[in-house]
């Protein structure tokens, strides 16, 4: 069975420090790994994704991710934070075995400090 | 511009009734997908669609009903049998069923039950 845990349903930084959202997955099989980004109202934009290439993903807006096996990770990082980063992210499994299911986990609320 | 078109963007429903919630593409996908997001749950997946004709259903059918009669379009009905409607509804659609694939989203339609 596939699952997704996201650390922390909110997370605060201030204007120009590191940004960090965790995400750490379970999967029987080797996963594809996503993170999208909800402005609100609106619905999900993809930042990147992860597909057994390389295991440090860059995406859109200066975000990035790095799929750490090991640690069964997947979290989010953005080196300097602005203030067009609130917004809430969504990380999602998938896979091609056994069916398609795509699981999204719980979000994580980011906020921006001037 | 290629996307996803979903309406009405606000719904209120009176309950005991029907509403059908409208989703268009035009990026020539195969697979569509509706989702229910509720506060602090991510997204729970409704129905889904691989192909004109055929549809299954998600974690969450009950109350719900779909068509898929043509490619670019999967409407939803929200039946009176769904008893807490009241969520943010997305619409979603992926150019196959691939696990490595990503969604593209519409804006979403948000529905009250008055």
């Amino acid at each position: 069975a596939q699952s997704v845990t996201q650390l922390g349903s909110h997370v605060s930084v201030s204007e120009g420090a590191l940004v960090l959202l965790r995400c750490n997955y379970s999967s029987s099989v080797p996963p594809y790994l996503f993170w999208y980004v909800q402005y609100p109202n609106q619905g999900l934009q993809l930042l990147l994704k992860y597909t057994s290439a390389a295991t440090l993903v860059k995406g859109i807006n200066g975000f990035e991710a790095e799929f750490k096996k090991s640690e069964t990770s997947f979290h989010l990082t953005k080196p300097s934070a602005h203030m067009s980063d609130a917004a809430e992210y969504f990380c999602a499994v998938s896979r091609n075995t056994g069916g398609f299911k795509t699981i999204f986990g719980a979000g994580t609320r980011l906020f921006v400090k001037a | 511009d290629g996307g996803i078109t979903q309406s009405p963007k606000y719904l209120f429903r009176k309950e005991g009734q029907n509403v059908t919630l409208s989703c268009e593409q035009n990026l020539n996908h195969d697979a569509m997908y509706w989702y229910r997001q509720d506060p602090g749950q991510g997204l729970r997946l409704i129905y889904y669609s691989q192909i004109v004709n055929d549809f299954q259903k998600g974690d969450i059918a009950e109350g719900y009903s779909v068509s898929r009669e043509k490619k670019e379009s999967f409407p939803l009905t929200v039946t009176s049998a769904q008893k807490n409607p009241t969520a943010f509804y997305l619409c979603a659609s992926s150019p196959s069923h691939r696990g490595e694939t990503e969604a593209f989203f519409g804006q979403g339609t948000r529905l009250t039950v008055v």
